[in-house]
């Protein structure tokens, strides 16, 4: 079964601390990318990776940062913690190439910063 | 650049009855595809259905199906003979057929649906 999993689905973190977010799926997908959603907002990209250490900004990344050292693996950042972060966080991951590749989400991380 | 609108943030229907969720876009590739997405209360997204600018005939996902209409930039999602399981968030997302292939979602829409 596709599987795309967060290492995290709820977590508490303070102003100015390193945050670190963990995606991993199992279907050898190419694509992978992190979301924020927020009421109202509905889902925003935040970065997209198409390989193995590469990286595309998406429509907000300040204040974030990823990295993908392995396939299966995309890694969030928040270098410093901010209160306009809380949000929830969705990690998706799909297969490139064709069309109508869906891509399949994580079940979230849900972020507070105090 | 690629823009979702969904100008419904709630609807409230009865068990049974058809729904029609609205969805228009905007873009300048003159490829791409449209997707919808169902959120439940308990998080997950769950893919529903997908069309390509390209196809002819609207998708189909059995109780799901796509209206497209191409020249009116809009492609809703009509839901037949809903169920009280149909109640969650809905949306709507849009992105380039080639390339990465990232999706640009809309506000989204919640559903209700009462017994």
């Amino acid at each position: 079964d596709v599987k795309v999993t967060q290492s995290s689905r709820y977590l508490v973190k303070r102003t100015g601390e390193k945050v670190f977010l963990e995606c991993v799926q199992d279907m050898d997908h190419e694509n992978m990318f992190w979301y924020r959603q927020d009421p109202g907002l509905g889902l925003r990209l935040i970065y997209f990776s198409y390989d193995v250490k590469m990286k595309e900004k998406g429509d907000i990344p300040e204040g974030y940062s990823v990295s993908r050292e392995k396939k299966e693996r995309f890694s969030l950042i928040l270098e410093s913690a901010s209160t306009n972060q809380t949000s929830m966080y969705l990690c998706a991951s799909s297969l490139a190439g064709g069309d109508g590749n869906e891509q399949f989400f994580g079940p979230g991380t849900r972020l507070t910063v105090l | 650049a690629q823009k979702i609108t969904q100008t419904q943030p709630g609807m409230f229907v009865q068990e049974k009855e058809a729904v029609t969720l609205d969805c228009t876009y905007d873009t300048s590739d003159p490829s791409y595809g449209l997707f919808w997405y169902k959120q439940p209360s308990s998080g997950e997204m769950i893919f529903l259905i997908y069309q390509g600018s390209y196809d002819q005939q609207n998708a189909t996902e059995g109780r799901y199906s796509l209206n497209f209409q191409k020249a009116r930039k809009s492609a809703n999602l009509v839901i037949s003979a809903s169920q009280l399981g149909d109640s969650a968030m809905y949306f709507c997302a849009i992105g380039r057929i080639q390339g990465a292939q990232k999706l640009v979602f809309g506000q989204g829409t919640r559903l209700t649906i009462n017994p």
